[in-house]
């Protein structure tokens, strides 16, 4: 039982490099998140899909996208990467709607030189 | 606006002995509350979570905490912690519909 797969774990980038972080989830969630961790101020969101088809901005949006490509799947894209966006970036899910926990993966730990 | 506080940023404390993690919240309806634990290199485990009723939950691995509205608090103990309890605690809020907040953490290191 899988839960919610990242890939890569580890990436480096170069400043203005491109690269997208992909998220899988096989718990049949609606809601699908992209949090970053940085130390000293816990998890952050970015951004965050209530349900397939929707995306909304969270607390750090800027520099990021975000692909909601079906009920499974959702991607965090960085267009130009920055040094600043060196993080570790974690996707959870959880069921529709009701006070439901998110179920998280093991996260993606970036680094941008 | 909403938010969670995690006094201790970091704690230190023998095995064997008790153990409480601090967590305030700011919000205003009853929240839907959680503890998380994450191990290095890991992602967030959760440890337990309260939605409603008894304001004493218990959770996996000897943990529980108890929901004090008059405190806006949520504490999380363990009457004697183990050398593999050191990891790095995470205390959240859900504030209804998909919004979570999360305090930032409190590390956890266990002296043998």
């Amino acid at each position: 039982n899988a839960g919610v797969t990242q890939t890569p774990k580890f990436q480096v980038l170069k400043t203005g490099q491109s690269m997208t972080l992909q998220c899988a989830q096989d718990m049949n969630h609606n809601s699908m998140y992209w949090y970053r961790q940085d130390p000293g101020m816990g998890l952050r969101l970015i951004y965050y899909s209530a349900s397939e088809g929707t995306t909304d901005k969270g607390e750090v949006p800027n520099g990021y996208n975000v692909s909601r490509l079906n009920k499974r799947e959702f991607s965090l894209r960085l267009e130009s990467a920055a040094p600043s966006q060196t993080s570790v970036y974690f996707c959870a899910s959880r069921p529709r709607g009701g006070p439901g926990e998110l179920f998280f993966g093991e996260g993606s730990r970036l680094t941008v030189l | 606006a909403q938010s969670v506080t995690q006094p201790d940023i970091h704690i230190t404390v023998s095995e064997g002995a008790s153990l409480e993690l601090r967590c305030n919240y700011s919000y205003g309806a009853t929240p839907y509350l959680f503890w998380y634990v994450q191990s290095p290199g890991q992602g967030l485990q959760l440890l337990l979570k309260y939605f409603s009723g008894d304001t004493l939950v218990q959770g996996i691995k000897g943990f529980e905490a108890e929901f004090k509205r008059s405190q806006s608090s949520f504490n999380l103990r363990k009457p004697s912690v183990h050398w593999s309890d050191a990891a790095e605690y995470f205390c959240a809020v859900g504030a209804g519909g998909n919004q979570f907040y999360f305090g930032t953490g409190t590390s956890l290191t266990v002296i043998p």
